[in-house]
């Protein structure tokens, strides 16, 4: 199975409050999990990624950070939001080993006031 | 790291036309997809191509590794193709990297 779910799937939220999304994957264990931004207009930007529990990259400086307390669990936090944070936020996950297909959930569309 | 460009930005064309849509990328790569984005944002899976070719349908891709591009066809050109393609790669000596994607091409087929 490569379902995967990301909630909340839309959320508006005034600047400086806390942010958490969270991805839940089922399928492969051990995955690769991975979120990217778009902003509006524009192409997909990888922000983190996860070889494993507890085990983050940040591929972006900003004003985000990641979690990921279960093998099949994937958060993205903010503790103050910014305009800027606004966009289409999407998980992704590929079998472990980085040269493996990667497949997308279905996104959050954040919108900072 | 590794640069990727989608051409052309924009394509209009009519119902039952086809189209050839050119992703150059400027490194060796381990991975390589093809990506359609649906009204509603969802990025469905079309190819998985680091190299070669395959099909699916009334769609085709070809990636010719060695010269660091790759082509996405779609022939027969319906409405319900309409939409952003994206494609994406991944650089083969970067080690534990995401995708990086192209600006996509942005389709419509009109009736």
């Amino acid at each position: 199975s490569q379902t995967i779910h990301q909630w909340p799937a839309t959320l508006v939220q005034p600047v400086g409050s806390p942010l958490s999304l969270e991805c839940t994957v089922e399928g492969t264990s051990n995955p690769n999990l991975y979120w990217y931004r778009q902003a509006a207009g524009r192409g997909l930007q990888l922000l983190f990624y996860s070889v494993g529990i507890g085990q983050i990259s940040s591929e972006v400086p900003q004003n985000l950070s990641a979690s990921r307390p279960q093998d099949r669990q994937f958060i993205l936090s903010s503790k103050k939001l910014l305009l800027s944070d606004s966009g289409f936020y999407l998980c992704a996950k590929s079998r472990d080993g980085w040269y493996n297909e990667q497949f997308f959930g279905p996104g959050t569309r954040l919108t900072v006031l | 790291g590794i640069q990727v460009e989608q051409s052309p930005p924009d394509l209009i064309l009519q119902e039952g036309a086809n189209s050839t849509l050119r992703c150059n990328f400027s490194d060796s790569v381990n991975n390589l997809q093809w990506f359609h984005q649906n009204p509603w944002g969802q990025l469905i899976n079309l190819f998985y191509i680091p190299s070669g070719t395959k099909q699916n349908g009334r769609l085709s891709a070809t990636t010719v590794a060695t010269e660091r591009y790759s082509l996405l066809y779609i022939s027969s050109s319906q409405t319900t193709d309409s939409g952003v393609y994206f494609c994406a790669a991944m650089y083969s000596g970067g080690g534990a990297d995401g995708l990086t994607f192209g600006k996509g091409t942005h389709l419509i087929i009109q009736p």
